[in-house]
C-alpha cells in the first residue's frame, strides 16, 4: 500500500518569513495530494490540493509544488502569520474507488513566533 | 450548516466497557471514514464505507467495528476497549467515493481507556 513520508515533524518560523514542507509518497499510482490544516481542537480541514497531472498551484500565500518523477511534493507558506500555526498533513490517494484512498503523513508542527 | 457530528467529544472509560462512538453527516455524503489521530503517527484509517452497507477495513482496524444502515451515520464500536485504544478520534465524509475530493473532518472525540 501507499506510504507518506512528511518532514519536518516540527518548524518554527519568524512571523512574515516562509515555511515549506515536503513529503514523499511511495506509490507511483497515487494521483492526489491533499495537504489539511489542523487548528488546536479542531479537525483537519482541506487548503489546497493538487492533481498529478499539474506541477504546481498557488492560493493566495499558499503553493503545492509536486515533481512525480521523485514521487514527492510539498507545501510553501509565504508571508507566514501568527493565525498559520496549526499541525499540517500532507496525504496521497491512489487511483480506483477501492482502494483505501488517503494515506496521510505524520504531520508538521508550525509555529509562527511574533 | 455543512457538518460532520461526532458524540462524545470526551470520553473516560474502562478496559472490557463496550462503547461507541456515532458520527452524522448533514451533506448528503457517500463516503465515510474513521480516523485515528496519535502523536508522531499522523491519522491512520481504520475503517471506511463507500455506501450504505459497504464498510472495508483500512489500516488499524483491529478492536473496532463499524455499521453503516443509513447513509448519514457511521458508528465506530469498540466491544471490548482496551488502553492502546486511547487515542483521538475522527470521522470524516466526502462527497463520492472516488479518490479525489474534499474530506469533511468532525470535531474529533478524545477517548480514554483506563
Amino acid at each position: 500500500g501507499e506510504n507518506v513520508e512528511q518532514h519536518p515533524s516540527t518548524l518554527s518560523v519568524q512571523e512574515g518569513d516562509s515555511a515549506v514542507i515536503k513529503c514523499t509518497y511511495s506509490d507511483s499510482a497515487s494521483n492526489y495530494f491533499p495537504w489539511y490544516k489542523q487548528e488546536l481542537g479542531k479537525g483537519p480541514q482541506l487548503i489546497i490540493d493538487i492533481r498529478s497531472n499539474v506541477g504546481e498551484k498557488k492560493d493566495q500565500r499558499i503553493a503545492v509544488t509536486l515533481n512525480k518523477t521523485a514521487k514527492h511534493f510539498s507545501l510553501h507558506i509565504t508571508e507566514t502569520q501568527p493565525e498559520d500555526s496549526a499541525v499540517y498533513f500532507c496525504a496521497a490517494s491512489g487511483r480506483g474507488g477501492s482502494a483505501r484512498q488517503l494515506t496521510f503523513g505524520s504531520g508538521t508542527q508550525l509555529t509562527v513566533l511574533p | 450548516e455543512a457538518q460532520v457530528t461526532q458524540n462524545p467529544r470526551y470520553l473516560i472509560t474502562v478496559t472490557g466497557k463496550k462503547l461507541t462512538v456515532t458520527c452524522s453527516q448533514n451533506m448528503n455524503h457517500e463516503y465515510m471514514s474513521w480516523y485515528r489521530q496519535d502523536p508522531g503517527l499522523g491519522l491512520r484509517q481504520i475503517y471506511y464505507s463507500m455506501n450504505v452497507e459497504v464498510t472495508d477495513k483500512g489500516d488499524v482496524p483491529e478492536g473496532y467495528k463499524v455499521s453503516r444502515k443509513e447513509k448519514r451515520n457511521f458508528p465506530l464500536i469498540l466491544e471490548s476497549p482496551s488502553p492502546n485504544q486511547t487515542s483521538l478520534y475522527f470521522c470524516a465524509s466526502k462527497l463520492s467515493r472516488e479518490s479525489t475530493g474534499e474530506l469533511f473532518f468532525g470535531e474529533g472525540s478524545r477517548l480514554t481507556v483506563l
